[in-house]
C-alpha cells in the first residue's frame, strides 16, 4: 500500500519555464511535507518542506503548495533551470514531539530541464 | 561544517553472508535513520536511532540490525543476505531542535550487490 504517490515518473520542461510536481498521500496522520531532490551517485538533498497547518511555502525558486482536503501537494519551481534536473522525491511524515520521525517516500519524479 | 558520510561506497556479497555499513552523522545531530532504496523505487524507512537507543522501526526483519555509538556514528548490520536485500542504503542525520536543523539529511549511500 503506497502512502504517498507520485504518478508522474519524468517530466521535462524548457529552460526558463515552470516545473510542477505533484505528489498525492493517502495516510492522514501525515502532517508534514518535504521534497527532496537526488543527483546520480549521491543522497537525497533536501529542497523545501511544508507543515500542515500551511497552504503555501516559498524559498527563492522553489514553492510548495499543500492542498489538505485533497491530500494533494505540488512544487513549482519557476524559473527552471537545466541544473534542476533530477529526480524529485516527495516525502510526508507524522511527526512526533515536533521532530521528523519516520519519512515515507514516494517514487520519485525525473525532471529534465533542457536549454 | 562536515555532512553525512557513509561507507564503503559500493560492496558485493553473496547470499547468506553478513554485511555491516557504517554512517557517521552530521556534525550536531544526534538522530540516525536508515532507508533502503530499491532500483526505481523511493527510499524506505528501515529504523532511527537516537542516543544510541533504536527509536522506531520500519517493516524489516530482524535480521537488519543497528547500533549507535557515543559520537552519533551508526552502523547498519544485515545477517543472512537474500537477493532482495540488493539495494543503496542510505543514512540520514538529524537533531530534533527545531528548525532546519530538525530536517533529515543524507549521506551519499552505499550501494549493495548481493549475488
Amino acid at each position: 500500500d503506497q502512502q504517498v504517490k507520485q504518478n508522474s515518473p519524468s517530466l521535462s520542461v524548457q529552460e526558463g519555464r515552470i516545473s510542477i510536481l505533484n505528489c498525492d498521500y493517502t495516510n492522514s496522520m501525515f502532517d508534514y511535507f518535504l521534497w527532496y531532490k537526488k543527483y546520480p551517485a549521491e543522497g537525497p538533498t533536501f529542497l523545501i518542506s511544508i507543515s500542515s497547518i500551511k497552504d503555501k511555502n516559498e524559498d527563492g525558486r522553489f514553492t510548495v503548495f499543500l492542498n489538505k482536503s485533497a491530500k494533494h501537494l505540488s512544487l513549482h519551481i519557476v524559473p527552471s533551470q537545466p541544473g534542476d534536473s533530477a529526480v524529485y522525491f516527495c516525502a510526508a511524515s507524522a511527526r512526533r514531539g515536533g521532530s521528523n520521525y519516520k519519512l515515507t517516500f514516494g517514487k520519485g519524479t525525473l525532471l529534465t530541464v533542457n536549454p | 561544517e562536515t555532512g553525512v558520510t557513509q561507507s564503503p561506497t559500493h560492496l558485493i556479497k553473496t547470499r547468506g553472508q553478513q554485511v555491516t555499513l557504517r554512517c557517521s552523522s552530521q556534525s550536531g545531530h544526534n538522530t540516525v535513520s536508515w532507508y533502503q532504496q530499491a532500483l526505481g523505487q523511493g527510499p524506505q524507512f528501515i529504523f532511527q536511532y537516537y542516543r544510541e537507543e533504536e527509536n522506531g522501526r520500519g517493516n524489516f526483519p530482524p535480521r537488519f540490525s543497528g547500533l549507535q555509538f557515543p559520537n552519533y556514528s551508526s552502523e547498519l548490520n544485515v545477517n543472512a543476505l537474500e537477493l532482495d536485500d540488493s539495494a543503496l542504503y542510505l543514512c540520514a542525520s538529524s537533531s530534533p531542535t527545531g528548525g532546519i536543523e530538525n530536517e533529515q539529511f543524507f549521506g551519499p549511500g552505499t550501494r549493495l550487490t548481493v549475488l
